[in-house]
């Protein structure tokens, strides 16, 4: 068990349909990362943040967004939703602002669009 | 920004044997390069990682060597188990401040092992 939670495990929806997936980082951890992870692309970073703020971005498409509040648990927002967006989304946590420490990654988010 | 390629996207050995991957960083700026495991129905979880001022680490099977001239980096297990069968990405990232920097993966390497 990493310390990361993601839900839902598991989210079926509809083209056109807007969702959102949450993470709750490792106690203490203040980044949170989002990754996207499609059989072809793997592993694709979309976005950091670091105590609340945007630290880095990655290729996040517009349809999508993401924050970080205050207790330092983050959404991701997906709108519009195409089939191209069916994937399987995972989020880590560490406890600086740097790149060059351990993600601790939760167990995913599964995103079907159909 | 960071682009890393790895090879092979898929590898099947025989237990005992052992197995190489390897993987080329685009950004001469990157000094930090893990790898990471991922087992099936989980997520990414690293085993061993190589800074830029060291040229090789090692971890009882697991090995790491970089190569800053050329960019590229190889993991290396002995002895390979079953147990080994997974899904191993690599990659890098370069230091903060960078535009858009963040740990870059590679497209991930099937390893299976057969018994």
């Amino acid at each position: 068990d990493s310390g990361v939670t993601q839900t839902p495990k598991h989210l079926i929806t509809a083209t056109g349909q807007r969702v959102t997936l949450r993470c709750s980082p490792r106690s203490g951890d203040l980044s949170v990362y989002w990754y996207q992870q499609s059989l072809d692309q793997g592993l694709q970073f979309l976005i950091q943040y670091y105590n609340g703020e945007e630290r880095a971005k990655g290729n996040i498409l517009e349809r999508f967004s993401a924050q970080q509040f205050p207790d330092l648990h983050s959404e991701l927002n997906l709108s519009s939703l195409e089939l191209g967006d069916s994937a399987l989304y995972f989020c880590a946590s560490t406890q600086g602002g740097g790149n060059t420490g351990e993600l601790f990654f939760g167990e995913g988010s599964r995103l079907t669009v159909l | 920004g960071e682009n890393v390629e790895q090879h092979p996207s898929t590898l099947s050995v025989q237990e005992g044997d052992s197995a190489v991957i390897k993987c080329t960083y685009s950004d001469s700026a990157s000094n930090y390069f893990p790898w990471y495991k991922q087992e099936l129905g989980k997520g990414p979880q690293l085993i061993i990682d190589i800074r830029s001022n060291v040229g090789e680490k090692k971890d009882q099977r697991i090995a790491v060597t970089l190569n800053k001239t050329a960019k590229h980096f190889s993991l290396h297990i002995t002895e390979t188990q079953p147990e080994d069968s997974a899904v191993y990405f690599c990659a890098a990232s370069s230091p903060p401040g960078q535009a858009g920097t963040a740990l870059i993966f590679g497209k991930g390497t099937t390893l299976s092992v057969s018994s």
